[in-house]
């Protein structure tokens, strides 16, 4: 099966930097995805890594370590509209040629003044 | 702009009734579209794999029979709630893979069952 996890809430300054951990279990591992939703709309796309390390785009990057099963996504400069849930999803191959996305309950990042 | 679009965006309906969701790429073709259902302070839980063509693959514990998919083409997937309950009112959402490394997601459907 797959096993997701990530913190429930985190709370964060304006201007600064927070890092939102992920860690997983899954068979079939076929990379792992950030998404950014915000209440009553539907997830975007942020980041995606396959590989290990880090990639950065504009404001936010994600790590992976697949050795680890763990990722995280940092968000710097905060503002006011980074205040959103953030979902941890993890690709897996679940067989007949097709992948599926299971995903983390999400972290609700709190920015404040 | 958006690449995956779904209609209508919010529906009222009675108990009783069934709901017809439509999901469609814009800008490519699917072959496969996943259906997720997300309740209030929750997570998306996939409820299914849409493939055009053939019947779509269920998750565990979603009555197939009361979620009726149809992929009828490459661009198009509907989910029809049938005989609808207010413990069926939820967000729906439908996505796709446009390349292997993204996956777009649709607006969403929230369904309100009185």
């Amino acid at each position: 099966g797959q096993n997701i996890d990530q913190p429930t809430e985190m709370t964060a300054t304006e201007g600064a930097i927070v890092q939102i951990n992920c860690t997983y279990q899954t068979s079939g591992f076929n990379g792992l995805f950030w998404y950014q939703q915000h209440a009553g709309e539907a997830p975007t796309f942020l980041s995606y890594n396959v590989l290990d390390g880090l990639e950065e785009k504009g404001r936010f990057s994600s790590f992976l370590s697949r050795s680890k099963g763990y990722s995280y996504l940092l968000l710097k400069e905060l503002q006011m509209k980074d205040s959103a849930s953030y979902l941890c999803a993890v690709r897996f191959y679940s067989g007949a040629g097709s992948y599926q996305l299971t995903f983390g309950k999400g972290t609700k990042l709190s920015v404040i003044p | 702009g958006a690449v995956v679009s779904q209609h209508p965006s919010w529906v009222i309906c009675k108990s009783g009734t069934s709901v017809k969701i439509e999901c469609r790429s814009l800008d490519f073709q699917a072959t496969t579209m996943f259906w997720y259902r997300q309740f209030p302070k929750q997570s998306l839980m996939l409820m299914a794999t849409s493939n055009e063509g053939s019947k779509a693959t269920y998750e565990q514990g979603v009555e197939k029979d009361k979620f009726l998919i149809n992929h009828a083409s490459l661009t198009l997937s509907t989910l029809t709630v049938t005989s609808a309950h207010p413990e069926d009112s939820s967000f729906y959402i439908c996505s796709a893979f446009r390349d292997p490394y993204e996956q777009y997601f649709g607006p969403g459907t929230r369904l309100t069952v009185t």
